[in-house]
């Protein structure tokens, strides 16, 4: 167990459909990260969150979002979903950017 | 356009041999790198990094070298081990200039297969 937690593990939906993932830090990490791995692809960087703001955006759509609250735990929305946004989506959570980032186990996410 | 690369999808190794996978990158703002283990169904763990500063940095069977002249760096495993078998990515972060660091910018990876 590396301390951040992603829920749900597995998650199939229909396209054009809206779904959320949650990550919860490690215990005192204030930093959040989601990244996408897609066959094709390898790991993305989609968005940062430092203490409840946005930090830093990477290759994310607009039909996705996220949101970092007071408790510190994440949400990743992605709506109209297509069947090209079926990856595994992790979250990943550090103490201090730039520090080594400990992975959640991800969220596996298909579209059909 | 890739600014983390790892040209070797797979790479086979005899156990007890040493494995070198390697890295390149493009963007010189980059000024931390570090290595990640992955097995299937789980996230990457984190193995070892080193700063730009630095051109070693060890820990215990694990080395990575940087060579920010030519923007490579390696990791070496000594000696390779059966459970070091696993997906090995290379990546990078530049810190900004009011603290704190982007995301990580990832190499595709390379699948280290460790042979007894």
């Amino acid at each position: 167990d590396s301390g951040v937690t992603q829920t749900p593990k597995h998650l199939i939906t229909a396209t054009g459909q809206r779904v959320t993932l949650r990550c919860s830090p490690r215990s005192g990490d204030l930093s959040v990260y989601w990244y996408q791995q897609s066959l094709d692809q390898g790991l993305q960087f989609l968005i940062q969150y430092y203490n409840g703001e946005e930090r830093a955006k990477g290759n994310i759509l607009e039909r996705f979002s996220a949101q970092q609250f007071p408790d510190l735990h994440s949400e990743l929305n992605l709506s109209s979903l297509e069947l090209g946004d079926s990856a595994l989506y992790f979250c990943a959570s550090s103490v201090a950017a730039g520090s080594g980032y400990t992975f959640g186990s991800g969220t596996r996410l298909t579209v059909v | 356009d890739q600014q983390v690369k790892q040209n070797s999808p797979s790479l086979s190794v005899q156990e007890g041999r040493i494995s070198i996978l390697n890295c390149d990158y493009t963007n010189s703002m980059f000024d931390y790198f570090l290595w990640y283990k992955k097995y299937p169904a789980e996230g990457p763990t984190f193995l070892i990094s080193i700063s730009s500063i630095k051109d070693k940095n060890e820990d215990g069977r694990f080395t990575v070298f940087l060579n920010k002249s030519a923007k490579h760096l390696s990791l070496h495993i000594v000696p390779s081990q059966p459970g070091d078998s696993a997906v090995y990515f290379c990546a990078a972060s530049a810190r900004r200039s009011g603290g704190g660091a982007d995301g990580l910018t990832f190499g595709k990876g390379t699948h280290l297969i460790i042979q007894p």
